[in-house]
């Protein structure tokens, strides 16, 4: 069973608009969330993360919303821009050096 | 250069054979990690060695074993592939001297491997 969950397998945004990507997860345990972003043919590469003693971290344009209650997170990113255009993958830890991914959410940014 | 690399970068195989996918890091991190991506389902994670003498299976490690030669290198066997082992495979490193970030992986380019 998939402990942390992305339900929107795409997003569609134009650009120079907002655009939020949305978390859930299910182990109480996870501490630690962390966002990657991957283009094709590349690794995933880490974005913005947030620690469950904080329900907000801002970098740039992409800021992370952690609900702590609801089990929830989101990503926001503003202003969108084409290059934002990849796969999103949401992950969380418990702090035992391992990660639980999300499915993924592919962001196409339009012009 | 980069960071993490992943030999080779695409591997077509048929059912039965040894395939031999090998990572290497410069980036002096002693937790190394292989994951695999199908479509639909993430990232999930087949073995994890935090230093040369430590092997630990994941979620998914039927069908693959591992070997960790050097703090450098890290790599992931499977010994008589499948065609449902067909993926994208990732290997990944995270440093144990971050403290609060010790969780953040770095992960290398990715193997596209296809069994026939």
């Amino acid at each position: 069973d998939q402990q942390v969950k992305q339900n929107s397998p795409s997003l569609s945004v134009q650009e120079g608009r907002i655009s939020i990507l949305n978390c859930d997860y299910t182990n109480s345990m996870f501490d630690y969330f962390l966002w990657y972003k991957k283009y094709p043919a590349e690794g995933p590469t880490f974005l913005i993360s947030i620690s469950s003693i904080k329900d907000k971290n801002e970098d740039g344009r992409f800021t992370v919303f952690l609900n702590k209650s609801a089990k929830h997170l989101s990503l926001h990113i503003v202003p969108s821009q084409p290059g934002d255009s990849a796969v999103y993958f949401c992950a969380a830890s418990s702090h035992d050096y391992k990660l639980s991914f999300g499915a993924g959410t592919t962001v196409t940014v339009r012009a | 250069d980069a960071d993490v690399t992943q030999t080779p970068r695409n591997r077509i195989t048929k059912t039965g054979k040894r395939i031999m996918l090998e990572c290497s890091q410069t980036k002096g991190h002693d937790r190394m990690y292989w994951y695999r991506q199908d479509p639909g389902l993430g990232l999930r994670l087949i073995y994890y060695s935090f230093d040369v003498k430590d092997i630990n299976k994941g979620e998914i490690s039927d069908g693959y074993s591992v070997s960790r030669q050097a703090q450098a290198k890290f790599s992931l066997s499977l010994e008589s592939a499948i065609p449902n082992q067909t993926a994208l495979y990732f290997c990944a490193t995270s440093d144990n001297r971050q403290g609060a970030l010790a969780d953040t992986q770095y992960f290398g380019p990715g193997t596209r491997l296809t069994v026939l």
